[in-house]
């Protein structure tokens, strides 16, 4: 079974600091992907990876960051975090074949008082 | 303009009655995949089935259905015989062949499902 996991559930943290949620998967996958899921607006993604140091901007990359060292972990920044980050995040990953499903973990709900 | 389409912000469904949750999208690309997700209440997105532009029938999965209609490019999701286990949150999304394995996903869908 693929495993995604995300390093917190849920995590608080005060407007002006440094954030750093963390992702891990255990199946080789080439693609890593960090969304953030607000209601009425769905899933928009923030940033992929599609290897190592590779990262590409999503649709709303605006105050966020990417890092990839390894394969298997994915990690978004948050360097000044802002009450309208809060939010839940969603990391997923894939292969990258046409008709993979992405693989997601359980998610990280940010609340930035 | 929106990729995804989800017109029902909710949907109410009587246990062991069919719904149709409804999904348009809207590409250029020849080829593309679309997606239905499932997100409880506790927060994990769960996959349910997948269509792929070229497929000549319609994708099923166990309750699940995939209503594909290519020339209304809609995609809609059955789900036959409600149980009160499947009120969620539902979710389409569609890759696009010519993206990095990106998925665009509508803003889904709420199902409750009662006794």
């Amino acid at each position: 079974d693929v495993k995604v996991t995300q390093s917190s559930r849920y995590l608080v943290k005060r407007t002006g600091e440094k954030v750093f949620l963390e992702c891990v998967q255990d199946m080789d996958h080439e693609n890593m992907f960090w969304y953030r899921q607000d209601p009425g607006l769905g899933l928009r993604l923030i940033y992929f990876s599609y290897d190592v140091k590779m990262k590409e901007k999503g649709d709303i990359p605006e105050g966020y960051s990417v890092s990839r060292e390894k394969k298997e972990r994915f990690s978004l920044i948050l360097e000044s975090a802002s009450t309208n980050q809060t939010s839940m995040y969603l990391c997923a990953s894939t292969r990258g074949q046409h008709q993979e499903t992405q693989y997601f973990g359980p998610g990280t709900r940010l609340l930035v008082l | 303009a929106q990729k995804i389409t989800q017109t029902q912000p909710g949907m109410f469904v009587q246990e062991k009655e069919a719904v149709t949750l409804d999904c348009t999208y809207d590409t250029s690309d020849p080829s593309y995949g679309l997606f239905w997700y499932k997100q409880p209440s506790s927060g994990e997105m769960i996959f349910l089935i997948y269509q792929g532009s070229y497929d000549q029938q319609n994708a099923t999965e166990g309750r699940y259905s995939l209503n594909f209609q290519k020339a209304r490019k809609s995609a809609n999701l059955v789900i036959s015989a409600s149980q009160l286990g499947d009120s969620a949150m539902y979710f389409c999304a569609m890759r696009e062949a010519s993206g990095y394995s990106t998925l665009t996903f509508g803003k889904g869908t709420m199902l409750l499902v009662s006794p």
